[in-house]
């Protein structure tokens, strides 16, 4: 079983609509969780940071449920930019190396 | 406030020789982490540096890879005797190592094996 898995998309949707991505992880013990995007395989950007209580930036909404080692990421009114792949990043207890989901691709379309 | 750099951006090697990445991590960040992407796959993390030191190397393959953070100077990695299989965009992160958990990568480096 991976580590972090996603569901690879690709997802296509019209601009305006809303869209979630759902992640799940393996390891109980990880304590920090983030969503990246990446275009193009460029480099991976930070999009936000996820924390328990959910966070909410923009248009953007992050939610951790760690009882399911479940992650998701809801984007609303989606724009032509929004198109890239999402990362699913995973940090373990103790270690500060980051793992990746493999990523769900986005394509938003006029 | 420059990001993380990293050159070369492209390195074209023939297959047994060196290759050289060297990365600047963001103004004060004393944290440097290397990734590598293969083709059609996730970033698999490689190796964690402060200055001077190894912290974590779990992820370097056990042979022709090493990587450096000296005092002075960017991080390097180092892969000798290059084969196809190595050909990958190679990714360096910084963090400031207290504060929080965000990594910044910087814009790759993607080695071409011949």
């Amino acid at each position: 079983r991976k580590e972090v898995e996603q569901d690879p998309g690709p997802f296509n949707v019209p601009e305006g609509a809303t869209v979630a991505f759902n992640c799940t992880y393996s390891n109980s013990a990880s304590q920090s969780f983030f969503w990246y995007r990446q275009d193009c395989r460029k480099e991976p950007k930070l999009l936000m940071s996820v924390y328990s209580s959910g966070n909410e930036d923009g248009r953007f909404t992050a939610q951790l449920n760690r009882a399911s080692q479940y992650i998701s990421l809801l984007i609303r009114d989606s724009k032509l930019s929004d198109s890239a792949t999402y990362l699913c990043v995973v940090m373990g207890t103790g270690r500060r190396a980051l793992t990746f989901g493999s990523g769900t691709r986005l394509q938003v379309q006029p | 406030n420059a990001g993380v750099m990293q050159n070369p951006r492209h390195l074209v090697r023939r297959r047994g020789q060196e290759a050289r990445l060297r990365c600047s991590p963001m103004k004060g960040h004393s944290h440097v982490y290397w990734y590598r992407q293969l083709p059609e796959e996730g970033l698999k993390f490689m190796v964690y540096l402060q200055k001077e030191n190894i912290i974590d190397e779990s992820g370097m393959p056990k042979e022709r890879f090493s990587a450096e953070f000296p005092k002075e100077g960017p991080s390097i990695l180092r892969i000798q005797q290059v084969v196809r299989g190595d050909s990958a965009a190679y990714f360096c992160a910084s963090s400031p190592g207290t504060g929080g958990d965000e990594q910044f990568f910087g814009p790759g480096t993607r080695l071409t094996v011949l």
